[in-house]
């Protein structure tokens, strides 16, 4: 049992250029999320999925796609890569019930921007 | 407005006193607080759990309160060791919706 793997774990990508991040989850959780750390704030929400086919914003999605075609994945896309993007992006999944259920998060993708 | 507030920002103890983060919210409706531990380079891992009808909740040595009137919560780390350096946040989640509320952490470091 993995958890939540995410690849890669180090990117530095140059300005206009567009790259998927892979989050896996081998819990049968229902719930995924996308997070973003910037240096001393908050992890902000990008997009969430509560199910196969179903995806939602978040806090801040400007820039970023993603999809839900398995339970197990839930890729983040972004497309023309700007310096804001800079950031450690996190992938998290959960069951989904109760509500008291926990966020399982994964080890993070540090993202550079130049 | 739906915040979470944390304190200090950061704080270096020595290695086995005590201390005590704190953190305010003010998401309603309310539905449960949760503590992370995130150590340096990994994702945060769930410490403890508590919701509205509770006020106190241990795991090991991390104990955390909640005063849902004054919307307050403190994790407590007793006897501190060099492996409780990391970064603690607070989460709270409101009764709707999917969002989860992240404060921005206080990071602690233990020093031998």
């Amino acid at each position: 049992n993995a958890g939540v793997t995410q690849t890669p774990k180090f990117r530095i990508l140059k300005i206009g250029q567009s790259m998927t991040l892979q989050c896996t989850q081998d819990m049968n959780h229902n719930y995924m999320y996308w997070y973003r750390q910037d240096p001393g704030m908050g992890l902000k929400l990008i997009y969430y999925s509560v199910g196969a086919g179903i995806t939602d914003k978040g806090e801040v999605p400007n820039g970023y796609n993603v999809s839900r075609s398995t339970t197990e994945d839930f890729p983040l896309r972004l497309e023309l890569a700007a310096p804001s993007q800079t950031s450690v992006y996190f992938c998290a999944s959960r069951p989904g019930f109760p509500s008291t259920d926990t966020q399982y998060f994964g080890p993070g993708t540090r993202l550079t921007v130049l | 407005k739906n915040q979470v507030e944390q304190s200090p920002q950061s704080l270096i103890i020595l290695e086995g006193k005590n201390c005590t983060l704190q953190c305010n919210y003010t998401v309603s409706p309310f539905s449960n607080l949760r503590w992370y531990k995130q150590d340096t380079g990994r994702g945060p891992v769930s410490l403890t759990i508590m919701t509205f009808s509770e006020n106190t909740k241990s795991n090991g040595r991390y104990t955390a309160t909640l005063d849902a009137d004054t919307k307050q919560s403190s994790l407590h780390i007793t006897a501190s060791q060099l492996s409780d350096s990391a970064s603690y946040i607070c989460v709270v989640t409101p009764n709707t919706g999917n969002q989860f509320y992240f404060g921005t952490g206080t990071s602690l470091t233990v020093i031998p």
